[in-house]
């Protein structure tokens, strides 16, 4: 199975600050590399896919980057509402679909 | 609007049975892959069972394998888990999710996630 590992495990930003959270995978992914927003009590929800395709709705400070095996989710300016837990996703051998471990984004 | 709305979760004893649904509304259900995907009290992701569109072909993590069974009526636009001989460590919040892929680059995504529904596995 392949083994995603993201860094940090959690961060602490202000509004307005340029964020980025790492994802590495065990062994190349070919680019089926996703990232979700979580928010507490709240469904996981779609940002990227594809390593760098934004879902429908998701606005342009987020981008996704990478390949191969390392890859990275920035947040150009951080709003209020970004604050969350943020996870990767490999879909390239599955499954299993193995997720990251989550990155909680706190509000400094 | 679209749904998909969990049901089913609650209070089992170790060893007991539970059956989970997913409805689907105001999405199209039938020519998607459907997954469930749970969530223990504080903990990540980690994705369970997956079945693709007409029911022919299932998968399961390791940690379910042999409990859990992944089902679909397309006509009830309906998703199924039965889970079997539960245990402690399968307390957690189930998620089911839809599976697209991008019809330019073959990228595999799950586009929508319902709220979830918790199971609790205590004596």
């Amino acid at each position: 199975d392949i083994h995603m590992t993201q860094s940090p495990s959690s961060l602490s930003a202000s509004v307005g600050d340029r964020v980025t959270i790492t994802c590495r995978a065990s062994q190349s992914i070919n680019n089926y590399l996703n990232w979700y927003q979580q928010k507490p009590g709240k469904a996981p929800k779609l940002l990227i896919y594809g390593v760098s395709t934004l879902q429908s709705g998701v606005p342009s400070r987020f981008s996704g980057s990478g390949s191969g095996t390392d890859f990275s989710l920035t947040i150009s300016s951080l709003q209020p509402e970004d604050f969350a837990t943020y996870y990767c996703q490999q879909s390239y051998s599955a499954p299993p679909y193995t997720f990251g471990q989550g990155t909680k984004l706190e509000i400094k | 609007e679209v749904q998909l709305v969990e049901s089913g979760g609650g209070l089992v004893q170790p060893g007991g049975s539970l059956r989970l649904s997913c409805a689907a509304s105001g999405l199209t259900f039938s020519s998607h892959w459907m997954h469930w995907v749970r969530q223990a009290p504080g903990k990540g992701l980690v994705w369970v069972s997956r079945i693709n569109s007409d029911g022919s072909s299932t998968g399961y993590a390791d940690s379910v394998k042999g409990r859990f069974t992944i089902s679909r009526d397309s006509a009830k636009n309906t998703l199924y888990l039965e889970m079997n001989s539960l245990r402690a460590e399968d307390t957690a919040l189930y998620y089911c999710a839809r599976g697209s892929q991008d019809f330019w680059s073959g990228m595999y995504y799950f586009d929508y996630w319902g709220q979830g529904t918790l199971v609790t596995v205590s004596s």
